[in-house]
């Protein structure tokens, strides 16, 4: 498809299992970004990735979550032993990366977790 | 730091405008982003605007931007049901890559 696609697009888990995000970004968009929106808030920004530079891991809340990008393809995001509240919907949005220009991010749907 | 506000809804009848407010706290903000969030969808991106623009239009969307004020509006004429959702205000600062600031987003409601 033409857009941003995530799955899965529900998850539904036990409290300490470990969950696997995937995100699948616009061919040919170098940059790459993860976001957390817990429910009537906005979004919280986790970590971005742009082509082979090193990742921006500032927003992650914790050594539980990690995520991988092998070049400018498929992202994981990664949560261990998941806590209640990981809650939330999980944002990924792809952007073509270029510094200082306009490249606005595009969403896709997003994958809606829940811990019980 | 870097933080953008919103206030969090909004109610407007049906063919009435509705303007959403933002302010942000960057000044060296380059690009500032308006999203429509609907129920159980990701951000559709509505439209932009330049630091250096005052004003831009595109059909029912009207963004100004106060760049003294650090203040961004987002007017939407005869608004309908369709237009019903959240809409989040973002900044790209001047520095580095495309990271974006949200604000909070603020729900739309539009009743007959």
């Amino acid at each position: 498809g033409a857009g941003v696609s995530q799955s899965p697009s529900n998850k539904v888990t036990e409290k300490g299992k470990d969950v696997e995000l995937r995100c699948d970004p616009i061919s040919g968009h170098t940059a790459l970004y993860w976001y957390r929106q817990r429910l009537g808030q906005g979004l919280e920004f986790l970590i971005y990735f742009q082509g082979n530079s090193a990742p921006d891991k500032s927003g992650l809340p914790s050594d539980r979550f990690s995520a991988e990008r092998t070049g400018e393809s498929v992202s994981t995001l990664t949560i261990q032993r998941t806590q209640q509240e990981d809650s939330a919907v999980y944002l990924c949005a792809s952007s073509r990366g270029q510094f200082n220009s306009n490249q606005p991010q595009h969403f896709g749907d997003g994958t809606r977790l829940s811990i019980l | 730091g870097e933080d953008v506000e919103q206030s969090l809804f909004l109610s407007v009848r049906e063919g009435d405008s509705s303007v959403i407010n933002c302010t942000y706290t960057d000044s060296s903000s380059t690009y500032l982003y308006w999203y429509k969030q609907e129920p159980g969808a990701g951000l559709q991106l509505l439209t932009y605007i330049f630091s250096n623009m005052d004003m831009k239009q595109d059909q029912r969307l009207t963004v100004l931007l106060n760049k003294k004020d650090k203040h961004l509006s987002l007017r939407i004429a005869d608004t309908q049901t369709g237009d019903s959702a959240i809409y989040f205000c973002a900044e790209k600062g001047a520095g580095g890559y495309n990271k974006l600031i949200f604000g909070a987003g603020t729900r739309l409601a539009v009743h007959p």
